[in-house]
């Protein structure tokens, strides 16, 4: 079946610019997760979606990046005034249930100007 | 709050040495525990997972990781490594099986095996 995917792939932008990054989970996955991959950073947790609770959004480094699922299916993270140090790889990723195994998607490189 | 430590950043090995890549979390309850590897150029893909059961897990492509509770460990292991497992490693924790906490990361450890 289908896997993840996330649009755009890659998304080259101007500091102080908004810019949306979407993900598509498999379909029946419950919990969705948003990370962001900067190099030598490793995997950085943003925020996280389980079923119909409220969004754990510890890991949302500023109140620039908000992200919203809708109809517990597609989720869009939104950073508003990009900063150059936004430039790096999210990645999103759902599984079954909040323990269960995690599928990533092939990721968004956003490079911020 | 829970954390993963991969104590390990860079691991340079010859081709058919044997591989040991430490993780170790810390969280008192009950635990899944993940190794995530990610290829030059490709996705995060689960390498093997434990849930319950034997603490000793195979996974893909002859590796394996032993579950240590009492050490809080989840340390990955190959005998012989390949060119191929050039990659970049990651042990992964989530309580179990209630609570709201998501997965947890550890920073990741980069493989390089040379010929």
């Amino acid at each position: 079946g289908a896997g993840v995917s996330q649009s755009p792939s890659n998304k080259v932008t101007e500091k102080g610019k908004d810019v949306e990054l979407r993900c598509d989970p498999i379909s029946g996955h419950t919990a969705l997760y948003w990370y962001r991959q900067s190099l030598g950073q490793g995997l950085e947790f943003l925020i996280y979606f389980q079923g119909n609770s409220a969004p754990d959004k510890s890991g949302l480094p500023s109140d620039r990046f908000s992200a919203e699922r809708t109809g517990g299916s597609v989720s869009t993270l939104t950073i508003q005034r990009t900063q150059q140090e936004d430039s790096a790889v999210y990645l999103c990723a759902s599984s079954l249930g909040r323990t269960d195994t995690q599928y990533f998607g092939p990721g968004t490189r956003l490079t911020v100007l | 709050a829970q954390s993963v430590s991969q104590h390990n950043h860079h691991v340079i090995l010859s081709e058919a040495a044997s591989l040991e890549l430490g993780c170790n979390y810390s969280y008192g309850g009950t635990v899944n525990l993940f190794w995530y590897v990610q290829y030059p150029g490709q996705h995060l893909q689960l390498l093997l997972k434990y849930f319950s059961g034997d603490p000793l897990v195979k996974g893909i492509k002859g590796f394996e990781a032993e579950f240590i509770k009492s050490k809080f460990s989840f340390n990955l292991r190959k005998p012989s490594v390949q060119w191929s497992d050039t990659a970049e490693y990651f042990c992964a924790v989530i309580s179990s099986p209630s609570g709201n906490t998501p997965l947890v990361f550890g920073k990741g450890t980069r493989l390089s095996v040379i010929a």
